[in-house]
């Protein structure tokens, strides 16, 4: 079965870096594209950045754009999501989660259990 | 490019059936059939309940559906059962490499 485990979140203080990852296993790894969404505590669920299944391609929220980068690592069926110049509003829960395809269409069948980030000095 | 809209809360008593919407615009939600919901329970990651506007995944019972109009989709609970009080998200392709989110619904089961 498909399982996808999220590693790497934890306390880190503003304008700091943090670099989350996630082991996937259960399904061909390299057929799909990954995303990360995240959710601040008590708050609705947020899309943050999207890698194609061969990482030649990646997308990102305006909110994390020019901070966060993407990456995945195909021989090692992980994804990655590397957090520069964090801010608080980046605390959350943050999920790595599949697409249904190799391009983004927004379509998240299976999602890990999540890693909290959080953001304070 | 805003936030999908959905109504805060929603209930309903077990047996009856609930509907929840969710509001986009021409670009996102009423551009592409790529519409989904998601089930959240509290402490729990979430799970996909339909893709594609009103097609469920293996598993899902046939209580849930969805359907769409023009700019606003839906997600229908029937015969409500004490184990759908939950969150639900409604997500949208946006149009623009990005994916889009609605801000969630709480349903109670009174």
């Amino acid at each position: 079965q498909v399982q996808l485990v999220e590693s790497g979140g934890g306390v880190v203080q503003p304008g700091r870096s943090l670099r989350l990852s996630c082991a996937a296993s259960g399904f061909t790894f390299t057929r799909y594209g990954m995303h990360w969404v995240r959710q601040a505590p008590g708050k609705g669920l947020e899309w943050v950045a999207f890698i194609q299944n061969h990482g030649n391609l990646e997308y990102f929220a305006d909110s994390v754009k020019g901070r966060f980068a993407i990456s995945r690592d195909n021989s090692k069926n992980t994804v990655f999501l590397q957090m520069n110049s964090l801010r608080a509003e980046d605390t959350a829960m943050y999920y790595c989660v599949t697409e249904n395809s190799a391009i983004i269409i927004g379509r998240f069948d299976w999602w890990g259990p999540g890693t909290l980030v959080t953001v304070s000095s | 490019q805003s936030a999908l809209t959905q109504p805060p809360s929603a209930s309903g008593s077990p047996g009856q059936s609930v509907t929840i919407s969710c509001t986009g615009i021409s670009s996102d939600v009423g551009g592409q059939d790529h519409v989904t919901w998601y089930q959240q329970h509290p402490g729990k990651a979430p799970k996909l309940v339909i893709y594609e506007v009103s097609k469920r995944p293996s598993g899902v019972p046939d209580r849930f559906s969805g359907s769409k109009s023009g700019n606003a989709a839906s997600l229908t609970v029937s015969g409500l059962q004490t184990e759908d009080e939950a969150d639900y998200y409604c997500s949208s392709y946006g149009g623009t490499n990005n994916v889009i989110f609605g801000g969630g619904t709480r349903l109670t089961v009174l």
